[in-house]
């Protein structure tokens, strides 16, 4: 079975801090996407990573790929109180293109 | 607006009732997903679409679940007497679906909340 491991599970903290949270799993993928829902809301999209090692950018959100293409990254600079949501990592299921395996999310809640 | 959308937003039904739920994807995308999500976990997989045949259920859909897209548009899915476990955020996404690997971009609409009481 695929998995995807997002850690921390949860995270509080203060408005202006950076942070970083984590999406492991022990099979290489093809891609990986990142998504944010908001409460009563569903997943919007925020970026696909292809290659490994690639960093993608998102005005404060930097999103990176693993080397190895089994790992990834989201770091938030100055987290203000809208980033706060369900951060949700994505990846194909044994890399079919046809079917989206999701982690069980990072809740990310920013205080003003 | 173009988006994914879903009907009911909210549900309120009693057990044993039967429920629908309808999916309107983004027009030019042929696959249609249905996803439930439950308090702290991260969507699940329940079935796919392309165009109007299912191509896949995951062992989570039970027999009292059912999925249509019968023109290979808008989708619904049923639930027959419901249970309380049933209670959860129903997703629905569509995709374009591009090349092997290449990266399954998926759509979501705001969902349809359930509550069986």
């Amino acid at each position: 079975t695929q998995l995807l491991e997002q850690s921390p599970q949860f995270l509080s903290i203060q408005e202006g801090e950076n942070l970083t949270v984590y999406c492991n799993s022990s099979s290489v993928f093809s891609s990986l996407q990142w998504y944010r829902q908001e409460p009563g809301e569903g997943p919007v999209l925020l970026v696909t990573v292809v290659t490994g090692g690639e960093v993608k950018k998102l005005k404060r959100l930097t999103f990176q790929f693993g080397d190895a293409r089994k790992d990834s990254s989201l770091h938030i600079t100055a987290a203000q109180p809208g980033d706060t949501g369900l951060y949700l990592c994505a990846a194909p299921y044994e890399n079919r293109d046809d079917k989206i395996i999701f982690g069980k999310g990072t809740r990310l809640h920013i205080l003003p | 607006d173009t988006g994914v959308s879903q009907d009911p937003r909210h549900k309120i039904t009693k057990r044993g009732q039967n429920v629908t739920f309808r999916c309107d994807p983004i027009s030019e995308h042929n696959r249609l997903y249905w996803y439930r999500q439950t308090l702290g976990q991260g969507p699940e997989f329940l079935t796919y679409f392309q165009n109007e045949a299912q191509l896949e259920k995951s062992r989570l859909l039970s027999d009292r679940f059912s999925a249509e897209r019968p023109k290979g548009s808008f989708s619904t899915l049923e639930i027959q007497r419901t249970e309380q476990g049933d209670s959860a955020m129903y997703l629905c996404a569509s995709s374009l679906g591009y090349g092997q690997g290449g990266g399954t971009e998926a759509f979501f609409g705001q969902g349809t909340r359930l509550t069986v009481v």
